[in-house]
């Protein structure tokens, strides 16, 4: 069975410091990965996606980026984090299918990034 | 471009109640159309999802929801709410033509009183 793992779980990060999360995915090949941050009252937002290694597209310019160095793994990464940055972010990924829109989405169990 | 309304950022049901909650959505083409729940320092989990076949879709734990197009809605219900359903409700979104976009709602967080 296909599985998803988030790290860290619980983040406090200064402003101006780095920060990576990573995400990987078990049990299947070649997935759909994203990374959504989630704020409160406002749902999900999209940040990236990637439909393989060295793709990334990005839906919202911020402070931050990602990269797909391997076919499973996914990383969020900000040189100098803002207050703003602040949130749970939540990775998932999606099998591909011949119809994309019905994708289902596997997400990670999240990562909460305060920024002081 | 699609989108998703959720109507009622919190509702508050009795243990025994019904559970109505409401999604409706903006889309030019045919969607497809989803409900997730979140358990608080959680993840998302996928209750339902509609994709163009039964209009009345049935789910996990007892939920379901009626793709009415008339009406643009996918309004989510449970017979008798149970303690255990009390979470955070997401509407969603997507198209083949979006490709790998799918949009949530602002979600409808769901209290369950005793």
């Amino acid at each position: 069975s296909q599985t998803i793992h988030q790290w860290p779980a619980t983040l406090v990060q200064p402003v101006g410091s780095p920060l990576s999360l990573e995400c990987t995915v078990e049990g299947t090949s070649n997935p759909n990965l994203y990374w959504y941050r989630q704020a409160a009252g406002r749902g999900l937002q999209l940040l990236f996606y990637s439909v393989g290694i060295g793709q990334i597209s990005s839906e919202v310019p911020q402070n931050l980026s990602a990269s797909r160095p391997q076919d499973r793994q996914f990383i969020l990464s900000s040189k100098k984090l803002l207050l703003s940055d602040s949130g749970f972010y939540l990775c998932a990924w999606s099998p591909i299918l011949r119809t994309p829109g019905a994708n289902v989405l596997t997400f990670g169990a999240g990562s909460r990034l305060t920024v002081l | 471009a699609q989108s998703v309304t959720q109507l009622g950022s919190h509702v508050s049901v009795s243990e025994g109640a019904l559970v109505l909650l409401r999604c409706n959505y903006s889309s030019s083409v045919p969607p497809y159309l989803f409900w997730y729940v979140q358990y608080p320092n959680q993840g998302l989990q996928l209750l339902l999802k509609y994709t163009s076949a039964a209009t009345l879709v049935k789910g996990i734990n007892g939920f379901e929801a009626e793709f009415k197009k008339s009406e643009t809605s996918f309004h989510l219900t449970k017979p008798s709410a149970h303690m255990s359903d009390a979470a955070e409700y997401f509407c969603a979104v997507s198209l083949n033509t979006g490709g790998f976009k799918t949009i949530f709602g602002a979600g409808t967080r769901l209290f369950v009183k005793a």
